[in-house]
């Protein structure tokens, strides 16, 4: 079945710096690659969607000059957390689709804990 | 935009009862379905989905149920196991594509007691 990827599974950094998480479709193409942020106890809600060769699309009340996202190949979307603050801590988790009658799937998610 | 609302938040069971959760999404144009399953500081990973040309689906002791004049559909377990437990999140697909952005439901934590 088709996998997706994420990395790294958890990063600590300090207030202040940028973090990259990368998501990788490992046996397929996706034009298409969709940001999630997941706090404590809470439901996924969505970032951006990441369209490969053109600029992301974000939710309401996304920064797009902090969650930097860039979806340069079929098989990679990056995102950056520019100026991490503590209150950026989450579970980041993106997920791709392959095609268009097939479900998504999603990386095993990245744990961002800012000090 | 989509709004999807999921209830209970919470659901306690014994082993071999049955467990229900009922989602309501606000878009008309959704057409799909997926319902996840989610362990604790895991990925969701897709248990049963379904498309709005259908109004019941089933895969052994999970079965989902589409009301689309209602907008609301729900997901069933029967036979519940302490295997189950875990947060299961209902979400609609914007659009009419499959592949497309997903919004989610609040989630239930459903607890299977042995």
């Amino acid at each position: 079945g088709a996998v997706v990827s994420q990395h790294p599974s958890w990063v600590i950094c300090k207030s202040g710096t940028s973090v990259k998480i990368e998501c990788r479709s490992l046996d397929f193409q996706a034009t298409t690659m969709f940001w999630y942020r997941q706090f404590p106890k809470q439901s996924l809600m969505l970032m951006a969607t990441s369209n490969e060769g053109s600029k992301a699309t974000y939710e309401q009340g996304v920064e797009k000059d902090k969650f930097l996202i860039n979806h340069a190949s079929l098989t990679l979307s990056t995102l950056t957390v520019t100026s991490a603050h503590p209150e950026d801590s989450s579970f980041y988790i993106c997920s791709a689709s392959g095609t268009y009658n097939s479900p998504l799937h999603f990386g095993n998610g990245t744990r961002l804990t800012v000090t | 935009g989509e709004n999807v609302e999921q209830h209970p938040s919470t659901l306690s069971v014994q082993e071999g009862d049955s467990a229900v959760i009922k989602c309501t999404y606000s878009d008309s144009a959704s057409n799909y379905f997926p319902w996840y399953k989610q362990e604790l500081g895991k990925r969701p990973q897709l248990i049963i989905d379904i498309r709005s040309n259908v109004g019941e689906k089933k895969d052994q002791r999970i079965a989902v149920t589409l009301n689309k004049t209602a907008k609301h559909f729900s997901l069933h377990i029967t036979e519940t196991q302490p295997e189950d437990s875990a947060v299961y999140f209902c979400a609609a697909s914007i659009g009419y594509n499959q592949g497309g952005k997903l919004i989610f439901g609040q989630g239930t934590e459903l607890s299977v007691k042995p």
